[in-house]
C-alpha cells in the first residue's frame, strides 16, 4: 500500500520560502506523477504542480513563477518550494500520486493526510 | 481555465438515503472527471475516475455518470462513514476542482 507523508514548518514568514517534503513508502517515485495540491482554509482544492518520474515538471500557471517541485530518488521523496509567500499561501498542503495515459497526467489515486502551513509574521 | 461548479454546497441526509451530487463544467471535458471524498485529518480518497469508473476498493454504492459538461456522483444507500465532503476534478485541460459538497447527517 502506497503511503505519503508531508512534513515541514507549520509557520512561514511573509516574503520567505515555504519548503515541504513528501516521504513516499510502499512504492517507488520512479514511476507515476507526483503532485502538490493545496486547500486554503474554508476554500476548495487547488492543484499546484507535478514532477513526473522522468524529471519533467508542470505547474499551475497561476503559481508557475513562484513554485519548484523536485524529487530525490535516493530518499524516495518529493519536495515543494513556494517563494515570496503571502497570507494567501496559507493552506493545507497535500502530496498526491497521480495516474494517467502516456504523456498525460489524469487523476490522483493516493494522497497524504496534508500539513497546514500558516504564513504570518 | 475550466471552472467546475458543484451543487448543492451542503446536503443533509440520513443513513440509508440515496443522494446525488452534481458537477458542471464551464466547457466540455468529455469524460475526464474524477470524484474524491475528503474527511478532516485524513488522506483524501479517490472514488471515481473517467466519470464512471469505480476505483478499486471503493464500495459499489458509489457510482458516477455523465459526459460533456454535466456529471453526477450518486451514493445509493448512505452509510455512517459516507458523511464527508466530496469534490469533483476535471483533467481535460490542466486540473481544477469543484468547490465541494459537504454531506451532513440530517
Amino acid at each position: 500500500q502506497v503511503q505519503l507523508q508531508e512534513s515541514g514548518p507549520g509557520l512561514v514568514k511573509p516574503s520567505e520560502t515555504l519548503s515541504l517534503t513528501c516521504n513516499v513508502s510502499g512504492g517507488s517515485i520512479n514511476s507515476f506523477y507526483w503532485n502538490w495540491i493545496r486547500q486554503p482554509p474554508g476554500e476548495g482544492l487547488e492543484w499546484i504542480g507535478y514532477i513526473y518520474y522522468t524529471g519533467s515538471t508542470n505547474y499551475n500557471p497561476s503559481l508557475n513563477s513562484r513554485v519548484t517541485i523536485s524529487a530525490d530518488t535516493s530518499k524516495n521523496q518529493v519536495s515543494l518550494e513556494v517563494n515570496s509567500v503571502t497570507a494567501a499561501d496559507t493552506a493545507v498542503y497535500y502530496c498526491a500520486r497521480a495516474r494517467g495515459r502516456p504523456g498525460k497526467m489524469e487523476f490522483f489515486d493516493y494522497w497524504g493526510q496534508g500539513t497546514l502551513v500558516t504564513v504570518s509574521s | 481555465d475550466i471552472q467546475m461548479t458543484q451543487s448543492p454546497s451542503t446536503l443533509s441526509a440520513s443513513v440509508g438515503d440515496r443522494v446525488t451530487i452534481t458537477c458542471r463544467a464551464s466547457q466540455s471535458i468529455s469524460r475526464w472527471l474524477a470524484w474524491y471524498q475528503l474527511k478532516p485529518g485524513k488522506a483524501p480518497k479517490l472514488l471515481i475516475y473517467k466519470a464512471s469508473s469505480l476505483e478499486s476498493g471503493v464500495p459499489s454504492r458509489f457510482s458516477g455518470s455523465g459526459s460533456g459538461t454535466e456529471f453526477t456522483l450518486t451514493i445509493s444507500s448512505l452509510q455512517p462513514d459516507d458523511f464527508a465532503t466530496y469534490y469533483c476534478q476535471q483533467y481535460d485541460t490542466h486540473y481544477t476542482f469543484g468547490q465541494g459538497t459537504k454531506l451532513e447527517i440530517k
